[in-house]
């Protein structure tokens, strides 16, 4: 079993729409998660990191649910520049090692 | 500013051949990584390092290699380059805390023919 899935998509959504991506992980006792921006053909990029109580940046929204063991990424209002893909990130308690979802498209449409 | 930096960014070579990527950064951090990026498959974990002379093998190790004998510079070395190792290489680097924003260079698309 994979350590983080995610639905690939491809998600096209209009914009101003909202838009959710959820990720699920294998190890219960993982300690910290992100979400990471990875743009075609450039470097993943770190959007914002998950904590327990769940946290907000501008139009983006972050969850984590340990009982069920996946996080989520919210976006409000979508603008054309949100397409990218988003790459789910956790980090069991072992080492610095970080695990990465496969990523799940956006592509926000006029 | 700090910055990571990957060289070179495209490379094409021969079955066969040893083939060494760059990887320095600036941020004076302690942990390393190189990943690869294939499709369907995701950033997969080759090598990393928590410092100098620590090397550490990840989820798809066989047939790379690290050294680390500075704080600043990680490369990565294919001894015998395959074609199933056609894909684009990323190096990141982290403070120490293991609970830290991984900082990723721009990335090596390497072929091998």
């Amino acid at each position: 079993r994979k350590e983080v899935e995610q639905d690939p998509g491809p998600f096209n959504v209009p914009e101003g729409a909202t838009v959710a991506f959820n990720c699920t992980y294998s190890n219960s006792a993982s300690q910290s998660f992100f979400w990471y921006r990875q743009d075609c053909r450039k470097e993943p990029k770190l959007l914002m990191s998950v904590y327990s109580s769940g946290n907000e940046d501008g139009r983006f929204t972050a969850q984590l649910n340990r009982a069920s063991q996946y996080i989520s990424l919210l976006i409000r209002d979508s603008k054309l520049s949100d397409s990218a893909t988003y790459l789910c990130v956790v980090n069991p308690i072992t080492g610095n090692q970080f695990y990465f979802g496969t990523g799940t498209s956006l592509t926000v449409i006029p | 500013d700090a910055e990571i930096t990957q060289s070179p960014r495209h490379k094409i070579t021969e079955t066969g051949r040893q083939v060494t990527l760059a990887c320095h950064q600036t941020w004076n951090h302690n942990n390393m990584f190189w990943y690869r990026q294939d499709l369907g498959h995701g950033l997969r974990l080759i090598h990393y390092s928590y410092g100098v002379q620590d090397t550490n093998k990840g989820e798809v190790s066989d047939g790379y290699s690290v050294s680390r004998s500075n704080t600043e510079d990680l490369p990565l070395t294919l001894e015998s380059a395959a074609s199933s190792q056609t894909s684009v290489y990323f190096c990141a680097s982290s403070a120490p805390g293991g609970q830290d924003e991984q900082f990723f260079g721009p990335g090596t698309r390497l072929t091998v023919l």
